[in-house]
């Protein structure tokens, strides 16, 4: 099966930094989503995301697929910006495989 | 629209106990699964269903029946509880692109 690895596992960083939070994928995906997992375990879709970039407010996401490999961009760190980051990729068929997250932690 | 809600949020069983945590959407999805999350891992699949009728297994099954007799529900059901199925389960339903959950069931076997 798909193999999804996400780096750093952990992240602490002071409220205002940048971070980029990456997502290597061992083969060919036609899926590719971000999830924020809250501190109250809530999971919420950040973005949908085969190739290409995209952004939306402070968070940003790009995709290289030939390269295998996404990287999600968080600017201007919130503390609400806490928790469990996760991607998730399928190939074919719906059923998503995860990465096993980054945690990143915003200190005010 | 409350999208994807599942219910009980906490639950509490017996080893050899069976119970259903239950899962709707309203988003007319064809696409629902369970997950389990385990500390430090990701999200792993147990069951999926692709359409009312029509279920099939996930990476980790053993223990678990799901049924889909209609478009907006899909039960989880727990045959005889074990120690090892203490974790946080999510539902999901998908539109093809993207994925939604509910709210999540904290489930610990005593």
């Amino acid at each position: 099966g798909i193999q999804v690895e996400q780096s750093p596992p952990d992240l602490i960083l002071q409220e205002g930094a940048n971070s980029t939070l990456r997502c290597n994928f061992s083969d060919s995906v036609n899926n590719l989503q971000w999830f924020h997992q809250n501190p109250w375990g809530q999971l919420i879709n950040l973005f949908y995301i085969p190739s290409g970039t995209k952004q939306n407010g402070r968070l940003s996401a790009t995709t290289v697929a030939t390269e295998r490999y996404s990287l999600l961009y968080i600017s201007s760190s919130q503390t609400t910006d806490s928790g469990v980051y996760f991607c998730a990729v399928n190939f074919g068929n719906e059923k998503l495989t995860f990465g096993t997250g980054t945690r990143l932690t915003i200190i005010p | 629209n409350a999208g994807v809600t599942q219910t009980p949020k906490f639950q509490v069983l017996k080893t050899g106990q069976s119970m259903t945590l239950q899962c709707a959407q309203d988003m007319n999805h064809e696409y629902m699964s369970w997950y389990r999350q385990d500390p430090g891992m990701g999200l792993r699949l147990i069951h999926y269903s692709v359409g009312a009728g029509i279920t099939d297994q996930g990476e980790v099954p053993n223990g678990y029946n799901v049924s889909r007799s209609t478009t907006e529900d899909f039960p989880l059901r727990l045959l005889s509880a074990a120690p090892s199925q203490t974790s946080v389960y999510f539902c999901a339903s998908s539109s093809g692109i993207k994925a939604f959950f509910g709210q999540g069931t904290r489930l610990t076997v005593v």
